[in-house]
């Protein structure tokens, strides 16, 4: 079946760094989604993107969905404690895949004060 | 708008038993997805509903099924449970207009003895 490969597994940063990570997957996807998730509590959806190519910010967030539809990455301008969590990137093939999103293993921050 | 409510958030039940669990989705959603997530395999979709019929199904043996009302809020049932069940189930929403865009609930946490 489908999977996606997302990398670095973790990442330990300082305050005020910036952050990259991508997922890449061995099929085509129609949509990409970025989420995080907080201890204890369900994935928060932060960026949705529909078209290759396609670069879309949130606040600090930017996200792009890849040129050749098999891959996306996420960006996090100047770190702060609060970004501390998972990260998750999930695709969507699209047609009669209703409802059904492929999520990567996730992606640990952690930020240093 | 409430978000996604799962109830119960906490379930310690023994092997063979069987559980129910609940989901009420964002209003005006009618798509719900549920997904096991555990350390070892992530998310995993099981199923997704939509007015009343599932749409889609994941790798899951026949003890986890689930259904929807017509107020759109959905249950998933394990019978016959195992120890590998012992995960978070998460249920999420979505929209007809951006049925891609999946808002999850803080999901369920259950646990097999």
């Amino acid at each position: 079946g489908q999977q996606l490969n997302q990398s670095p597994q973790s990442m330990f940063i300082q305050e005020g760094e910036d952050v990259s990570m991508n997922c890449t997957s061995s099929s085509i996807f129609n949509t990409w989604l970025w989420y995080k998730q907080d201890p204890g509590e369900g994935p928060v959806l932060l960026i949705a993107l529909y078209k290759a190519g396609e670069l879309t910010s949130n606040g600090r967030l930017t996200a792009q969905f890849g040129i050749t539809r098999k891959d996306s990455f996420l960006n996090i301008s100047a770190s702060i404690p609060s970004d501390v969590g998972i990260y998750f990137c999930a695709g969507q093939p699209g047609g009669t895949s209703y409802g059904k999103l492929t999520f990567g293993q996730g992606t640990i921050l952690t930020v240093h004060p | 708008k409430a978000g996604v409510t799962q109830t119960p958030r906490y379930l310690i039940k023994t092997r063979g038993q069987q559980v129910t669990l609940s989901c009420s989705p964002i209003s005006g959603h009618r798509s719900v997805s549920w997904y096991q997530q555990t350390p070892g395999q992530g998310l995993q979709f099981l199923f997704e509903y939509f007015s009343e019929t599932q749409r889609n199904k994941g790798n899951f043996p026949g003890r986890f099924s689930g259904r929807q009302f017509s107020n759109s809020r959905s249950e998933m049932n394990v019978s016959t449970l195992e120890l590998g069940d012992s995960a978070l189930y998460l249920c999420a929403s979505s929209a007809p207009s951006s049925y891609n865009e999946q808002f999850f609930g803080p999901g369920t946490r259950l646990t097999v003895l």
